[in-house]
């Protein structure tokens, strides 16, 4: 299993600013992904975190927009740019060994956007 | 696109009766999981069925999985208040993970 760590937990953002949440695993993993759950809904991939190059997007999610980084093995960042309203909502980074296996899930960041 | 349908949306019962909850898909899978998230906190994963398998159990967690009728159902016995929390399916649809609409279930004491 692993344990995984997000910071902030929350936030309250102005519009137009940017924000960068932090994921920490405990123990190296081989894949790392990011989710938004919006309010009262279920989960939707953002990306992949792909260590040592470029994060792999879902449909309708973008680099400029969403930034991410991962240097290791245990740690990658979501930056969520010029926020608007529409991007309030709780960011959860989550982790697995394969694709095929459980996903263990960080608790979240939630954001609320002005 | 959610690759999970479940059913019912939501689910209210008292504390002590079974509670069943759905879910349907799309297409062939390697696994389906199932996972709890309290109130806006991150996701406990419950069980992983593999698609060669038809029953698994954990606890008072049943999970059934009908390939052929592409569904799943969670059965959670003897409820607990400490089981309120909404419940997703989820599966491998391409290289990712994929979840279901989601059940909130309520347990009333």
């Amino acid at each position: 299993s692993a344990v995984i760590s997000q910071k902030p937990s929350r936030d309250i953002c102005q519009r137009g600013t940017s924000l960068t949440i932090q994921c920490q695993v405990d123990s190296q993993v081989t894949m790392m992904f990011w989710y938004r759950q919006q309010p009262g809904q279920s989960l939707t991939l953002i990306a992949t975190a792909n260590q040592g190059s470029e994060a792999t997007y879902e449909s309708g999610f973008v680099i400029d927009k969403f930034p991410i980084s991962r240097p290791n093995l245990t740690f990658s960042t979501l930056t969520v740019s010029n926020m608007s309203p529409e991007d309030s909502s709780i960011y959860l980074c989550s982790a697995a060994g394969t694709l095929y296996n459980e996903q263990f899930f960080g608790p979240g960041t939630r954001l609320t956007v002005l | 696109s959610q690759q999970g349908e479940e059913d019912p949306q939501a689910l209210s019962i008292q504390e002590g009766e079974n509670a069943t909850m759905n879910c349907s898909y799309k297409t062939s899978i390697n696994n389906l999981q199932w996972y709890r998230q309290n109130s806006g906190r991150g996701l406990v994963h419950l069980i992983l069925i593999r698609s060669n398998e038809r029953e698994k159990h954990s606890g008072r967690l049943r999970v059934t999985l009908d390939t052929s009728k592409k569904s799943s159902s969670l059965l959670i016995t003897a409820s607990r208040a400490a089981d309120t929390a909404s419940y997703f399916c989820a599966t491998v649809l391409g290289e990712k993970l994929t979840f279901g609409t989601g059940t909130r279930l309520t347990i009333i004491p």
